[in-house]
């Protein structure tokens, strides 16, 4: 059974960093686009980016500047980072395994992250 | 404003068929990319309800269904039934800002 948990802090402060890091077991590492997917509370889904096994990355336009999003295959993990959150970053962020044809068929539980003072 | 426009909501009655239209332009579901259905539960992880524009994942009652046509996209659930009520998600991937987007999502009330 495939299964995608996130870790991390969930109160961030504005100005500071965001990171998260998902744990994969079940399935192959190099078998999916590791991605990450956020949800501000009552609001809809919004693409964030994805890391692939090979090292390439794609990153939302609109969150490039401040994202990274990094694979660590000797644990099985894929991590995020989103520098200098305000507010509007508050959200429930998603871990996920993206197929190639860009078909999201894995979803973590989602972690809610909130910035606030 | 989301690239992918959908109702933000619709409704049916038990045992009818409903419809969620998903419309794009000619730099996402206008292209060779496919366009995905996600299902979203009130407080559950959305889950894949459709890929590559018409295929079930297995598990996935053959009640639901996809079409594209053109620069939109449709998902049709017939034989309403009171556990079908979430929210619905289109997703694609957009050749002009060349990531994935989604739609702003449909809330589906069963009367």
């Amino acid at each position: 059974q495939v299964l995608l948990q996130e870790s991390g802090p969930g109160l961030v402060k504005p100005s500071e960093t965001l990171s998260l890091t998902c744990t994969v077991s079940g399935a192959s590492i190099s078998s999916y686009y590791w991605s990450w997917i956020r949800q501000p509370p009552g609001k809809g889904l919004e693409w964030v980016g994805y890391v692939f096994y090979s090292g390439s990355t794609n990153y939302n336009p609109s969150l490039k500047s401040r994202l990274t999003i990094a694979l660590d295959t000797s644990e099985n993990q894929f991590s995020l980072k989103l520098n200098s959150v305000t507010a509007a970053d508050t959200a429930v962020y998603y871990c996920a395994g993206l197929k190639p044809s860009w078909d999201i068929e894995l979803w973590g539980q989602g972690t809610l992250v909130t910035v606030s003072s | 404003q989301s690239v992918l426009t959908q109702p933000p909501s619709v409704s049916g009655a038990p045992g009818q068929r409903v419809t969620i239209s998903c419309t794009g332009s000619s730099s996402n579901i206008g292209t060779h990319y496919h366009v995905h259905w996600y299902q979203q539960l009130p407080g559950t992880a959305p889950k894949l309800l459709i890929y590559g524009n018409i295929n079930r994942p297995s598990g996935v009652p053959d009640r639901f269904s996809g079409s594209k046509s053109g620069s939109s996209a449709s998902l049709a659930i017939t034989g309403l039934q009171a556990e079908d009520e979430a929210d619905y998600y289109c997703q694609s991937f957009d050749t002009s800002l060349t990531t994935s987007i989604f739609g702003g999502g449909t809330k589906l009330t069963v009367l």
